[in-house]
C-alpha cells in the first residue's frame, strides 16, 4: 500500500526553465511533508518542508505547494540548474505522533535531469 | 560539525549469514532511524531509537534488530539474511524533530 506516490519516475527540463515535481498521498493524517534530494552514492539531503497548516513554503529557488483537499504537493524549482540533476523524494509524516516517533514515509522518487 | 557516518560502505554476504551495520550520529543528535532502500524504491522505515530505546518500528521481521549506545551511535543487525535483504541501508539522525540528516548508506548485497 503506497501511501506516498510519485507517479513520474523521471523528468527532463532545460537549464533556466521551471521544474515541477509532483507527489500525492493517501493518508489524510499526514501533517508534515518534506522533499529530499539524493545524488548517487550519497544519502538523501533535506531540501524543503511544509506543515499542513500552510499551503506554500519558499526557500530561494525552491517552492513547495500543498493542496490538502487534493492530497497533493508539488516542488517547483526556478530556475533549474544542471546541478539540480538528482533523484527527488517526497516524504510525509505525522508530526504529532508523540515523543520522537517521526517515521518518514517516502515516495519512490523522481529522477530530475536538467540539460545545459 | 561532523555529519552522519556509516560503515561499511559496501558489504557482500551469503544467504543465512548475519550482518551488523554501524552508524555515528551527527553531533548532539539523540534520535536515530534506520531505513532500507531497495532498488527503484523509496526508503522504507525499519525502526527508530530515541535515547537508547526503540521508539517505533516499521513492517520488518524480528530478525532486523538494533541498538543505540550512550553516545547515540547505533547498530542495525540482520540475522538469517535473505536475497531480498539486498538494499541500501540508510541511517538518519535528528535532535527530536523531523529534520533528519541522512548518512551515505551501506550497500548490502546478499548472494
Amino acid at each position: 500500500d503506497q501511501q506516498v506516490k510519485q507517479n513520474s519516475p523521471s523528468l527532463s527540463v532545460q537549464e533556466g526553465r521551471i521544474s515541477i515535481l509532483n507527489c500525492d498521498y493517501t493518508n489524510s493524517m499526514f501533517d508534515y511533508f518534506l522533499w529530499y534530494k539524493k545524488y548517487p552514492a550519497e544519502g538523501p539531503t533535506f531540501l524543503i518542508s511544509i506543515s499542513s497548516i500552510k499551503d506554500k513554503n519558499e526557500d530561494g529557488r525552491f517552492t513547495v505547494f500543498l493542496n490538502k483537499s487534493a492530497k497533493h504537493l508539488s516542488l517547483h524549482i526556478v530556475p533549474s540548474q544542471p546541478g539540480d540533476s538528482a533523484v527527488y523524494f517526497c516524504a510525509a509524516t505525522l508530526s504529532g505522533s508523540g515523543g520522537s516517533n517521526y517515521k518518514l514515509t517516502f515516495g519512490k522518487g523522481t529522477l530530475l535531469t536538467v540539460n545545459p | 560539525e561532523t555529519g552522519v557516518t556509516q560503515s561499511p560502505t559496501h558489504l557482500i554476504k551469503t544467504r543465512g549469514q548475519q550482518v551488523t551495520l554501524r552508524c555515528s550520529s551527527q553531533s548532539g543528535h539523540n534520535t536515530v532511524s534506520w531505513y532500507q532502500q531497495a532498488l527503484g524504491q523509496g526508503p522504507q522505515f525499519i525502526f527508530q531509537y530515541y535515547r537508547e530505546e526503540e521508539n517505533g518500528r516499521g513492517n520488518f521481521p524480528p530478525r532486523f534488530s538494533g541498538l543505540q549506545f550512550p553516545n547515540y551511535s547505533s547498530e542495525l543487525n540482520v540475522n538469517a539474511l535473505e536475497l531480498d535483504d539486498s538494499a541500501l541501508y540508510l541511517c538518519a539522525s535528528s535532535l527530536e524533530w523531523v529534520q533528519f540528516h541522512f548518512g551515505p548508506g551501506t550497500r548490502l548485497t546478499v548472494l
